[in-house]
Protein backbone atom coordinates (compact mmCIF):
# COMPACT_ATOMS: atom_id res chain seq x y z
CA UNK A 1 0.00 0.00 0.00
CA UNK A 2 1.53 3.48 -0.77
CA UNK A 3 2.33 5.73 2.13
CA UNK A 4 1.01 9.54 2.79
CA UNK A 5 2.59 11.38 -0.75
CA UNK A 6 2.96 14.83 -0.70
CA UNK A 7 3.24 17.04 -3.55
CA UNK A 8 5.74 18.92 -4.77
CA UNK A 9 8.72 17.78 -3.44
CA UNK A 10 10.22 21.08 -3.74
CA UNK A 11 9.54 24.69 -4.19
CA UNK A 12 10.92 27.75 -4.43
CA UNK A 13 8.75 31.46 -4.39
CA UNK A 14 9.28 34.81 -4.03
CA UNK A 15 7.64 36.67 -1.12
CA UNK A 16 4.15 38.05 -1.60
CA UNK A 17 3.39 35.16 -4.07
CA UNK A 18 0.66 32.33 -3.20
CA UNK A 19 1.35 28.32 -2.98
CA UNK A 20 -0.36 25.39 -2.80
CA UNK A 21 0.68 22.14 -1.30
CA UNK A 22 -0.70 19.16 -1.91
CA UNK A 23 -1.59 15.34 0.28
CA UNK A 24 -3.05 11.98 -0.35
CA UNK A 25 -3.29 10.10 2.73
CA UNK A 26 -3.37 6.19 3.47
CA UNK A 27 -6.42 4.79 1.84
CA UNK A 28 -9.04 4.57 4.26
CA UNK A 29 -7.58 7.25 6.63
CA UNK A 30 -10.07 9.86 6.74
CA UNK A 31 -8.13 12.58 8.79
CA UNK A 32 -5.42 14.54 7.49
CA UNK A 33 -3.23 17.31 9.62
CA UNK A 34 -0.57 19.48 8.04
CA UNK A 35 2.84 20.41 10.13
CA UNK A 36 5.19 23.28 9.67
CA UNK A 37 8.57 22.37 10.94
CA UNK A 38 11.69 24.44 11.06
CA UNK A 39 15.02 23.12 10.88
CA UNK A 40 15.71 22.15 14.35
CA UNK A 41 12.26 22.17 15.61
CA UNK A 42 9.75 19.99 16.03
CA UNK A 43 6.59 19.96 13.68
CA UNK A 44 4.39 22.47 14.67
CA UNK A 45 0.52 21.97 14.28
CA UNK A 46 -1.32 24.07 10.88
CA UNK A 47 -4.48 22.01 10.68
CA UNK A 48 -6.49 19.36 10.77
CA UNK A 49 -9.39 17.76 8.85
CA UNK A 50 -11.64 14.89 9.18
CA UNK A 51 -14.38 13.73 6.95
CA UNK A 52 -13.94 17.06 4.95
CA UNK A 53 -14.46 19.50 8.21
CA UNK A 54 -11.78 21.49 9.87
CA UNK A 55 -10.93 19.80 13.49
CA UNK A 56 -8.47 21.75 14.94
CA UNK A 57 -6.28 25.07 13.97
CA UNK A 58 -3.04 26.01 15.43
CA UNK A 59 -1.39 29.63 15.97
CA UNK A 60 -1.01 30.28 12.57
CA UNK A 61 -2.29 33.50 10.65
CA UNK A 62 -5.22 33.67 8.30
CA UNK A 63 -2.75 33.83 5.64
CA UNK A 64 -2.85 30.08 6.06
CA UNK A 65 -6.01 27.70 4.80
CA UNK A 66 -6.80 24.18 3.91
CA UNK A 67 -9.32 22.18 2.59
CA UNK A 68 -10.33 18.21 2.62
CA UNK A 69 -11.99 17.00 -0.48
CA UNK A 70 -14.40 14.14 -0.96
CA UNK A 71 -11.81 11.73 -1.66
CA UNK A 72 -9.73 12.74 1.56
CA UNK A 73 -7.02 14.34 0.36
CA UNK A 74 -6.03 17.76 1.22
CA UNK A 75 -4.44 20.67 0.24
CA UNK A 76 -2.57 23.76 2.38
CA UNK A 77 -2.68 27.38 0.93
CA UNK A 78 -0.66 29.84 2.15
CA UNK A 79 -0.82 33.44 0.41
CA UNK A 80 1.38 36.88 0.57
CA UNK A 81 4.33 34.42 1.26
CA UNK A 82 7.19 35.66 4.02
CA UNK A 83 10.64 34.87 4.19
CA UNK A 84 9.65 32.97 7.99
CA UNK A 85 7.20 30.75 5.88
CA UNK A 86 10.38 28.82 4.74
CA UNK A 87 10.22 25.16 6.28
CA UNK A 88 9.30 21.87 6.12
CA UNK A 89 5.22 21.47 5.78
CA UNK A 90 4.27 18.09 6.52
CA UNK A 91 1.13 16.18 5.79
CA UNK A 92 -0.18 13.80 8.12
CA UNK A 93 -3.09 10.81 7.85
CA UNK A 94 -4.61 8.80 10.36
CA UNK A 95 -7.84 6.62 11.20
CA UNK A 96 -8.91 9.18 13.25
CA UNK A 97 -9.18 12.25 15.49
CA UNK A 98 -7.69 11.92 19.14
CA UNK A 99 -5.46 9.19 20.10
CA UNK A 100 -4.03 7.61 16.68
CA UNK A 101 -1.48 7.56 15.32
CA UNK A 102 0.43 10.01 12.85
CA UNK A 103 1.58 8.61 9.56
CA UNK A 104 3.80 11.54 7.71
CA UNK A 105 4.49 11.79 4.08
CA UNK A 106 7.92 13.02 3.21
CA UNK A 107 7.32 16.46 3.28
CA UNK A 108 7.33 19.48 1.03
CA UNK A 109 10.21 21.90 1.32
CA UNK A 110 9.39 25.67 0.48
CA UNK A 111 12.07 27.99 0.40
CA UNK A 112 11.04 31.65 0.15
CA UNK A 113 12.96 34.15 -1.57
CA UNK B 1 0.51 27.70 27.49
CA UNK B 2 2.03 23.76 27.42
CA UNK B 3 5.39 23.82 26.98
CA UNK B 4 7.27 20.40 26.35
CA UNK B 5 11.71 20.10 26.91
CA UNK B 6 13.35 17.22 24.99
CA UNK B 7 17.66 18.05 25.24
CA UNK B 8 18.52 19.76 22.52
CA UNK B 9 22.06 18.25 22.72
CA UNK B 10 22.99 15.34 20.76
CA UNK B 11 23.12 11.97 22.90
CA UNK B 12 26.47 10.21 21.55
CA UNK B 13 26.65 7.00 22.96
CA UNK B 14 28.41 3.34 21.80
CA UNK B 15 26.56 0.47 19.65
CA UNK B 16 25.30 -2.19 22.25
CA UNK B 17 24.26 0.60 25.29
CA UNK B 18 21.08 1.55 26.35
CA UNK B 19 20.03 5.51 24.94
CA UNK B 20 17.41 7.18 27.49
CA UNK B 21 15.97 9.99 25.78
CA UNK B 22 13.72 12.31 28.07
CA UNK B 23 10.56 14.36 27.52
CA UNK B 24 9.70 16.95 30.35
CA UNK B 25 6.21 18.84 29.98
CA UNK B 26 4.37 21.68 31.90
CA UNK B 27 1.46 22.14 33.95
CA UNK B 28 -1.49 19.12 33.72
CA UNK B 29 -0.63 15.85 32.17
CA UNK B 30 -1.59 14.64 28.68
CA UNK B 31 -3.95 12.09 27.42
CA UNK B 32 -1.28 10.55 25.73
CA UNK B 33 1.98 10.73 24.67
CA UNK B 34 3.75 9.26 21.39
CA UNK B 35 7.18 8.84 20.56
CA UNK B 36 8.64 9.24 16.64
CA UNK B 37 11.67 8.81 14.55
CA UNK B 38 12.78 11.53 12.44
CA UNK B 39 15.91 11.21 9.44
CA UNK B 40 16.98 13.64 8.20
CA UNK B 41 15.06 15.66 5.06
CA UNK B 42 12.24 13.07 6.29
CA UNK B 43 8.89 12.36 7.85
CA UNK B 44 8.94 11.69 11.67
CA UNK B 45 8.06 7.86 12.00
CA UNK B 46 5.40 6.39 15.03
CA UNK B 47 7.04 4.58 17.35
CA UNK B 48 4.86 4.06 20.78
CA UNK B 49 1.87 5.65 22.06
CA UNK B 50 1.53 5.42 26.07
CA UNK B 51 -1.59 6.48 27.69
CA UNK B 52 -1.89 9.31 30.80
CA UNK B 53 -3.45 5.98 33.02
CA UNK B 54 -0.40 3.51 31.68
CA UNK B 55 3.43 3.33 33.28
CA UNK B 56 5.31 1.44 30.99
CA UNK B 57 5.23 0.05 27.49
CA UNK B 58 7.41 -1.77 25.24
CA UNK B 59 8.05 -2.64 21.87
CA UNK B 60 10.96 -5.16 20.91
CA UNK B 61 13.99 -2.94 22.24
CA UNK B 62 11.92 -0.08 22.39
CA UNK B 63 10.69 1.07 25.82
CA UNK B 64 8.38 4.21 27.27
CA UNK B 65 7.93 4.99 30.57
CA UNK B 66 5.54 7.50 31.52
CA UNK B 67 5.31 9.31 34.90
CA UNK B 68 2.57 11.63 35.54
CA UNK B 69 4.14 13.38 39.08
CA UNK B 70 7.53 14.46 37.56
CA UNK B 71 5.48 15.31 34.62
CA UNK B 72 8.29 13.40 32.35
CA UNK B 73 8.36 10.00 29.71
CA UNK B 74 11.40 8.36 29.27
CA UNK B 75 12.25 6.47 26.12
CA UNK B 76 14.99 3.54 25.91
CA UNK B 77 16.52 1.91 23.10
CA UNK B 78 18.49 -1.31 24.37
CA UNK B 79 21.05 -2.65 22.53
CA UNK B 80 21.63 0.25 20.52
CA UNK B 81 22.77 -0.03 16.94
CA UNK B 82 24.27 2.64 14.64
CA UNK B 83 21.07 2.26 12.17
CA UNK B 84 19.15 4.16 15.45
CA UNK B 85 21.00 7.45 15.17
CA UNK B 86 18.19 9.72 14.41
CA UNK B 87 16.31 12.56 15.90
CA UNK B 88 13.78 11.88 18.22
CA UNK B 89 10.30 13.41 19.13
CA UNK B 90 8.34 12.95 21.85
CA UNK B 91 4.05 14.32 21.08
CA UNK B 92 1.36 15.15 23.44
CA UNK B 93 -2.35 15.43 23.13
CA UNK B 94 -4.11 17.21 26.02
CA UNK B 95 -7.90 16.96 26.14
CA UNK B 96 -8.77 20.78 26.30
CA UNK B 97 -7.64 23.39 24.27
CA UNK B 98 -7.15 23.08 21.09
CA UNK B 99 -6.97 19.06 20.99
CA UNK B 100 -3.69 19.41 18.69
CA UNK B 101 -0.84 16.87 19.01
CA UNK B 102 2.08 19.22 20.25
CA UNK B 103 5.50 18.30 19.51
CA UNK B 104 8.93 18.54 21.01
CA UNK B 105 11.93 19.73 19.22
CA UNK B 106 13.53 16.67 19.68
CA UNK B 107 16.58 15.02 20.46
CA UNK B 108 19.09 13.92 18.04
CA UNK B 109 20.67 10.46 19.39
CA UNK B 110 24.12 9.28 17.41
CA UNK B 111 25.48 5.61 17.88
CA UNK B 112 28.68 5.12 17.65
CA UNK B 113 30.06 1.42 15.94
Amino acid sequence: DAGVTQSPTHLIKTRGQHVTLRCSPISGHKSVSWYQQVLGQGPQFIFQYYEKEERGRGNFPDRFSARQFPNYSSELNVNALLLGDSALYLCASSSGTGEYEQYFGPGTRLTVT
Amino acid sequence: SQKIEQNSEALNIQEGKTATLTCNYTNYSPAYLQWYRQDPGRGPVFLLLIRENEKEKRKERLKVTFDTTLKQSLFHITASQPADSATYLCALLWYTGRRALTFGSGTRLQVQP
